[in-house]
């Protein structure tokens, strides 16, 4: 069974701090990591891929992704109350018509 | 703008009465995925097309079936809806290899 698992959560910051949301993975073959962002009822939404070591910035937002280690995570910096939102780490298997395993995810609030 | 689209958004059926959930997407992509994600839990793959080829998750019930007539639309026939199946119905779409899904906004089901 391969698994996604994240941090137990809720996380909350106080805003203007660094999040930092972690996840690990078990399909040691796995080759694309993302994060998805889901406010309450809504549909996920894409904010961050990455597919090599190290780290990836975009914006506020940066992957980091230890492929030794099967840990992925994703840091906001400068955080916002409208980054507070369930933080879900999706990871493609290995293999041919590869689909994505997804985390619980991690709630993520912000307090002004 | 290209995305993918669900409709409706808010579906009520009764106990054992089929019904049917609809997606369709404009990014040309050959993957289509129908996912069930309920309150607090990480989505769950049911099913996925790539291109014509229907794949069912080993776990996804019969009661699940899936239609995709051409490379735009694909549904979700739900064929006799218990209270378990009360959930919110994610549709995505994707291209085979590393690229991310992209869902729609989703179709909360709700069973009377």
């Amino acid at each position: 069974q391969k698994e996604v698992e994240q941090n137990s959560g809720p996380l909350s910051v106080p805003e203007g701090a660094i999040a930092s949301l972690n996840c690990t993975y078990s399909d040691r073959g796995s080759q694309s990591f993302f994060w998805y962002r889901q406010y309450s009822g809504k549909s996920p939404e894409l904010i961050m891929s990455i597919y090599s070591n190290g780290d990836k910035e975009d914006g506020r937002f940066t992957a980091q992704l230890n492929k030794a280690s099967q840990y992925v995570s994703l840091l906001i910096r400068d955080s916002q109350p409208s980054d507070s939102a369930t933080y879900l780490c999706a990871v493609r298997e290995s293999g041919a018509n590869s689909k994505l395993t997804f985390g619980k995810g991690i709630t993520l609030s912000v307090r002004p | 703008d290209a995305m993918v689209i669900q409709n409706p958004r808010y579906q009520v059926t009764q106990f054992g009465k089929p019904v049917t959930l609809s997606c369709s997407q404009t990014l040309n992509h050959n993957v289509m995925y129908w996912y069930q994600q309920k309150s607090s839990q990480a989505p769950k793959l049911l099913v996925h097309y790539y291109d014509k080829d229907f794949n069912n998750e080993a776990d996804t019930p019969d009661n699940f079936q899936s239609r995709r007539p051409n490379t735009s639309f694909c549904f979700l026939d739900i064929r006799s809806p218990g209270l378990g199946d009360a959930a919110m119905y994610l549709c995505a779409s994707g291209i085979q290899g590393d690229q991310p899904q992209h869902f729609g906004d989703g179709t909360r089901l709700s069973i009377l």
